[in-house]
């Protein structure tokens, strides 16, 4: 597939455990992006890539979520310590850079997370 | 701060109607605007994208426009097919500069077109 894969779908876990989540982003895509989908809520935006340049970490919620990426490919999204607000669908989405912003975003499935 | 907003939250059609969703925003400053479509349990598929400096994009049976001075956007879905249920979902790029890479989403509209 030459899609953006996440994994794992589903994680269903206790409140107070860590968490990470993985992207595969789109071979070529240089900006990778991370969002979180709570239940009746849009989209928020949490981090984003961009290549070798310094992350945009403006949309972390709290310093217990973290996230890194190894050049242009796979990134991973930590969560230290879950709450139960921390629930929600993550998405992660990238896009090539080309023109810069005039690409559109690709999205993979994301990760469904539940905290007990 | 951008603010999106979709009207209705909730439309229910017969199969075969034109419909029209809509999508607004707060700050005109963008640099696109992009429609998506989300199935249950599944990620975003893009659907059109409009250049803040287009007014429209056409895509099959779908038409989305731009109004970029009021803060509107619309999606028109032609000869609606039950296979077109889903949440579709508006997002705003902000014009260049800090977060320009970010996307704005509304909270989307849930169409069902019933057979």
């Amino acid at each position: 597939g030459a899609g953006v894969s996440q994994s794992p779908s589903n994680k269903v876990t206790e409140k107070g455990k860590d968490v990470e989540l993985r992207c595969d982003p789109i071979s070529g895509h240089t900006a990778l992006y991370w969002y979180r989908q709570r239940l009746g809520q849009g989209l928020e935006f949490l981090i984003y890539f961009q290549g070798n340049s310094a992350p945009d970490k403006s949309g972390l919620p709290s310093d217990r979520f973290s996230a890194e990426r190894t050049g242009e490919s796979v990134s991973t999204l930590t969560i230290q310590r879950t709450q139960q607000e921390d629930s929600a669908v993550y998405l992660c989405a990238s896009s090539p850079w080309g023109q810069g912003t005039r690409q559109p975003q690709h999205f993979g499935d994301g990760t469904r997370l539940s905290i007990l | 701060k951008q603010e999106v907003t979709q009207i209705p939250a909730a439309l229910s059609v017969p199969e075969g109607e034109n419909l029209v969703l809509n999508c607004s925003f707060t700050d005109s400053a963008i640099y696109n605007l992009q429609w998506f479509r989300q199935d249950p349990g599944k990620g975003l598929t893009s659907l059109l994208l409009i250049q803040s400096s287009q007014r429209e994009q056409t895509s099959g049976r779908l038409n989305a426009s731009l109004d970029k001075s009021s803060g509107r956007s619309t999606l028109y879905i032609a000869a609606s097919q039950p296979g077109d249920s889903a949440t579709y979902l508006c997002a705003v790029r902000g014009a260049p500069g800090a977060g320009s890479y970010q996307l704005t989403f509304g909270k989307g509209t849930k169409l069902s077109v019933i057979p």
